[in-house]
């Protein structure tokens, strides 16, 4: 248990559909982050958030959008993905800078 | 700018036997470096971490990591390899110049043989 939750764990989605991954944490973490995970690449960090501000997108497809309500939760919404979209997809937070982040799961998404 | 390589995208061990996952790091501060564990459909867990402290760094699960600035290197070791060490293995680096950024090598598979 790392206190950091995502829901759901599997996502199979058409390209057409629009759907949301969620996570939440109870840290009492400043910073969310999204990142993506594809088999034989490396992570890939897609969103920050501090303080429910973004300061970070790493040139992220529209496709992709995120939102941060309050500091402990944070969501992607996903919309007209496409195959190469399909990956694990991981969400984490941390105290602040520099600090150790906390991963969740992951939500493991299919795009057919 | 900040860069991780971790050398070795495959390390395999047999059961009892040392560990050794080698990272080497660029930093333009002073940087503080983690190791995590990524088990297979988990997400990833931090090993240990290193911030500007004593340079030998002891972690969870046996596991340690002795930062070397002069060369530059974090690597990760175990003296005996057990069967639930079998995992993903990723080294990590954090600066204070860069805010909430974190930069992570590709990662090491590390198989070990009963």
């Amino acid at each position: 248990e790392t206190g950091v939750t995502q829901t759901p764990r599997h996502l199979v989605m058409g390209m057409t559909n629009k759907k949301s991954l969620k996570c939440e944490q109870h840290l009492g973490h400043n910073a969310m982050y999204w990142y993506k995970q594809s088999a034989k690449k490396p992570l890939e960090l897609m969103f920050v958030y501090s303080l429910e501000e973004r300061v970070e997108n790493n040139s992220v497809p529209s496709r992709f959008s995120p939102e941060c309500p309050n500091s402990s939760h944070l969501f992607l919404h996903l919309h007209t993905l496409q195959p190469e979209d399909s990956a694990l997809y991981l969400c984490a937070s941390s105290p602040g800078s520099d600090q150790p982040q906390h991963f969740g799961d992951g939500t493991r998404l299919s795009i057919l | 700018a900040q860069s991780v390589t971790q050398l070795d995208s495959h390390v395999s061990v047999s059961e009892g036997t040392p560990v050794l996952l080698r990272c080497n790091y660029s930093s333009s501060y002073s940087p503080s470096l983690f190791w995590y564990v990524q088990h297979p459909n988990k997400g990833l867990q931090l090993l240990l971490k290193y911030t500007s402290a004593a340079t030998l760094v002891k972690g969870i699960n046996g596991f340690e990591a002795e930062f070397k600035k002069s060369e530059t290197s974090f690597h990760l070791t175990k003296p005996s390899a057990h069967m639930s060490d079998a995992a993903e293995y990723f080294c990590v680096v954090s600066d204070w110049g860069t805010g909430n950024q974190f930069y992570f090598g590709t990662g090491t598979s590390l198989t070990v043989i009963p």
